[in-house]
């Protein structure tokens, strides 16, 4: 079993430059999550997708920051133009079931650093 | 929104010694569950609860999900030096919310 496959696990960028962060879930679960952690708020949920729909976004920050799910085993966490203040690292994090509790299990995260 | 309150933020403990956190909600939640994050990786699942009441231990770990189903406690028994992590209780119903997390130093 492979784990939820974070890319890239660093990535620095100037303020104003877009960034991608990808994930690879656990292939046969069907909820895919992303998580951003920072000292100061902890885990905040950003949005999570059931069978590739996104459900629940309102964690997101604002309009710079989108996702996408164009499949099963794949997802994006895109944020243009990035600022200083979106250094953090991003987690996805993938269930077996449409919540209800079913154990997430995480990637190792995307450490960002924006200048 | 769904808050979750875990305490203590720290603690400091000897070796060999008892841990208890805890986590408390204003909200209900269906399931309680327990992670630990080691520097550098994403949290691991420690333990699951589904039912309200439930005590379930894994090894040295015992958690339980409280009866109002508003809060829930993880105790570690005989602490060891790799027990050193950050620790999250995390309520979920339809998505998951995680607390602050409790930060253990194991002094060897």
């Amino acid at each position: 079993d492979a784990g939820v496959i974070q890319s890239p696990r660093h990535e620095v960028t100037e303020m104003g430059q877009e960034v991608t962060l990808r994930c690879k879930p656990i292939s046969g679960h069907n909820s895919l999550f992303w998580y951003r952690q920072t000292m100061m708020r902890g885990l905040e949920l950003l949005i999570y997708f059931n069978n590739n729909v996104p459900i629940d976004d309102s964690g997101m920050p604002e309009d710079r920051f989108s996702a996408k799910m164009p499949n099963a085993s794949f997802s994006t966490l895109k944020i243009q133009p990035s600022e200083p203040r979106d250094s953090a690292v991003y987690f996805c994090a993938s269930s077996w079931a449409p919540g209800g509790g079913s154990p997430l299990h995480f990637g190792n995260g995307t450490r960002l650093t924006v200048t | 929104g769904q808050q979750l309150n875990q305490s203590p933020q720290s603690m400091f403990i000897q070796e060999g010694e008892d841990v208890s956190m805890n986590c408390t909600s204003s909200s209900i939640f269906n399931t309680w569950l327990w992670y630990k994050q080691d520097p550098g990786e994403g949290p691991v699942l420690l333990i699951a609860l589904y039912k309200a009441g439930e005590l379930t231990s894994n090894g040295r770990l015992t958690a339980q999900f409280g009866i109002t189903r508003k809060d829930s406690f993880l105790n570690i028994s005989a602490s060891i030096p790799s027990d050193v992590g950050i620790y999250f209780c995390a309520g979920s119903n339809n998505d998951m919310r995680f607390g602050a997390g409790t930060r253990l130093t194991v002094k060897p």
